[in-house]
């Protein structure tokens, strides 16, 4: 039973344009929210998070936005790069009575094409 | 931030035989942890590594599969024991200071059993 689910496996953008990754999740628990990029042969990078306490986080290009109502987080990448191209994960942790240790989805590989 | 290596970067390795991956951090972390990501799929927490003591295992991994060890805060091992094809995988160790922390990853030991 995945609690954490990454809909899309893929993603394909033009460069300059706007990637939006999805990540919905199952468990009330979840209070705090990250997301990793990947490139081959490397392992994942912490790129942002967001605490459940607020819905929009923003560090340059990328912001994440959260909708607790709906247990959905959204990462925009604006204006995407063709150095963007990686897989990103979402992951998913737990405040009091839940644990610190994150779940992850199984990621979504963008591509952004010159 | 936190830098985390591993070794070997890759192996093949026969049936039945046992491979052990070695996780280096260069500052001290409270705590480090072991990942499973099978081609396809999220990354699995295998273990939480415990420093001088029994790590703690998830459901669905014991120790006598996945011995780990943790002597000092900045190093850890896992040994993948009696291996089987379905144990290749990419093994990835990681390190966070503390409760809710960021968590860093090594580059992980793309592991291909015969």
């Amino acid at each position: 039973d995945q609690q954490v689910k990454q809909n899309s496996p893929s993603l394909s953008v033009q460069e300059g344009r706007i990637s939006i990754l999805n990540c919905d999740y199952t468990n009330s628990m979840f209070d705090y929210f990250l997301w990793y990029k990947k490139y081959p042969a490397e392992g994942p990078t912490f790129l942002i998070s967001i605490s459940s306490i607020k819905d929009k986080n923003e560090d340059g290009r990328f912001t994440v936005f959260l909708n607790k109502s709906a247990k959905h987080l959204s990462l925009h990448i604006v204006p995407s790069q063709p150095g963007d191209s990686a897989v990103y994960f979402c992951a998913a942790s737990g405040g009091s009575g839940g644990s610190y240790i994150p779940t992850f989805g199984r990621g979504t590989s963008l591509i952004v094409h010159p | 931030s936190a830098v985390i290596s591993q070794k070997p970067s890759r192996d093949i390795c026969q049936r039945g035989t046992s491979l052990t991956i070695q996780c280096q951090v260069d500052s001290q972390v409270t705590m480090m942890f072991w990942y499973r990501q099978q081609p396809g799929q999220s990354l699995t927490l295998i273990a939480t590594a415990n420093q001088g003591s029994e790590a703690t295992y998830e459901s669905g991994f014991v120790i006598d599969k996945f011995p780990i060890s943790r002597p000092n805060l900045t190093f850890s091992t896992l040994t993948v024991s009696n291996m089987s094809p379905e144990d290749s995988s990419i093994y990835l160790c990681s390190g966070g200071a503390g409760v809710g922390d960021t968590q860093y990853f090594g580059p992980g030991t793309r592991l291909t059993v015969l």
